[in-house]
């Protein structure tokens, strides 16, 4: 089955302490982008990636990194969490060159206390 | 630069009655148009799509929407909603031939249907 999946799909920490969510898809997409959801906002682009290492900032990417070191994955690390960052994060997935839209993840809800 | 504007944060309607959901947006290139759907403690599914061709777009569950070019709308409509379609709704567009796939979302509706 074509997919993106996220881990943990639910996290609990304490500020400062560093993290990563993982995400994988198994459609050899070329893209790969993390967003964020905040009530009222809607979802907020953070980084994405066009392939194996090319990364780049969304419109919200201040306190996160990045990684694309294999096609398949792109997780997102958070080195120093802090509470403005407690958001449902999005993961999601396309191929290049056809408009076909995206393929999420079914999220991952963070708090950081 | 591109954004999308949903107006209306929530919109309750009784079951069965017909619904419609409003999306602007505005770009000074052309786009293509999405609307995605969220169950509650879910990821976003692909609804319907415009990409070019008819204005008139069908997905699933029903739902069609209509690209009016000279409004600049992309309006949400199904002619008789079900308690399952409760869900938040998402317009986003993405540019044509744009040097990236990147998506911008609008901030969503949440549709209640109430029986």
């Amino acid at each position: 089955e074509a997919q993106v999946t996220q881990n943990p799909r639910y996290l609990i920490t304490v500020t400062g302490k560093k993290l990563t969510v993982t995400c994988s898809q198994n459609m050899n997409h070329e893209y790969m982008s993390w967003y964020r959801q905040d009530p009222g906002l809607g979802l907020r682009q953070i980084y994405y990636s066009m392939n194996v290492e090319v990364t780049d900032k969304g419109d919200v990417p201040e306190g996160y990194k990045v990684s694309r070191k294999e096609k398949r994955n792109f997780p997102l690390i958070l080195e120093s969490p802090s509470p403005n960052q407690t958001s449902l994060y999005f993961c999601a997935s396309s191929g290049t060159g056809k408009v076909v839209g995206y393929t999420f993840g079914s999220g991952t809800r963070l708090t950081v206390v | 630069a591109q954004s999308v504007t949903q107006l209306d944060s929530q919109v309750p309607v009784f079951e069965e009655a017909p619904v419609e959901l409003r999306c602007n947006y505005s770009s000074s290139v052309s786009v293509y148009l999405f609307w995605y759907v969220q169950y509650p403690n879910q990821g976003l599914q692909l609804l319907l799509k415009y990409l070019s061709g008819s204005t008139l777009v069908k997905g699933i569950n029903g739902f069609e929407a209509e690209f009016n070019k000279s409004q600049t709308s992309f309006h949400l409509r199904k002619p008789s909603v079900h308690i399952s379609d409760t869900a938040e709704y998402f317009c986003a567009v993405s540019l044509y031939g744009g040097a990236t796939n990147k998506l911008i979302f609008g901030t969503g509706t949440l549709l209640a249907v109430q029986p």
